[in-house]
């Protein structure tokens, strides 16, 4: 009965590797969220999409691309990765375009060696 | 553009005291204000919020929260602390409707001692 849900939990990797993240919601919300927080716990929004489509894409390098199949799930896909993007990485929902993220996952612990 | 500053990174109370978590904000708009908490290995989990209308606003778990626009300030408050309440806070502040983005403050860890 899990609300948002993303898989892996932990993710372990080599620098260089290219790896994926998913993430999916049960609520029927139209709009989902990446965000990523760092070992200070300071939380930053990477991507945001309403019903499958990009409505904010902060800047974040283009070895991160999330793809949306549909409004249920959010998955991220990172390439060529770098000591840096070690974080936690959360997925979050919330009803529609107009609102602020009212579910989260919780999160995938990203460790990149 | 928005921002949110909360004081205090670490903040320590006895079981039963008075919790006060600082939030203040800044917003070109009327903002729309928030309280996560997170509890460890696990993602945040919406506490309470203000849109419009009430100034004081109640959420979950005996957790309240006063919006004063004049001080920009959104502090949490609990009467009375519980040793399940100790966990990261999170204020955030989004602007406007539609397609807005919610800005989170760098959290504060609120410790109870029993």
């Amino acid at each position: 009965d899990t609300a948002v849900s993303q898989t892996p939990k932990y993710l372990v990797t080599q620098m260089g590797n290219d790896k994926s993240i998913k993430c999916e919601q049960n609520l029927g919300h139209d709009t989902m969220y990446w965000y990523k927080q760092d070992s200070k716990k300071f939380l930053k929004i990477m991507f945001s999409y309403n019903n499958k489509e990009l409505i904010i894409n902060e800047t974040v390098p283009n070895r991160f691309s999330p793809k949306s199949p549909d409004k249920a799930h959010l998955n991220l896909h990172i390439n060529s990765l770098e000591l840096g993007d070690s974080a936690v990485y959360f997925c979050a929902s919330s009803p529609g375009q107009g609102t602020s993220p009212l579910h989260f996952g919780n999160g995938t612990r990203l460790t990149v060696t | 553009a928005q921002s949110v500053t909360q004081l205090g990174s670490h903040v320590s109370v006895s079981e039963g005291a008075l919790v006060l978590l600082r939030c203040n904000y800044s917003s070109s708009v009327p903002p729309y204000l928030f309280w996560y908490v997170q509890y460890p290995n696990q993602g945040l989990q919406l506490l309470l919020k203000y849109t419009t209308g009430a100034t004081l606003v109640k959420g979950i778990n005996g957790f309240e929260a006063e919006f004063k626009k004049s001080e920009t300030s959104f502090h949490l408050t609990k009467p009375s602390a519980h040793m399940s309440d100790a966990a990261e806070y999170f204020c955030a502040v989004s602007e406007g409707t539609g397609g807005f983005k919610t800005i989170f403050g760098a959290g504060t860890r609120l410790f109870v001692k029993a």
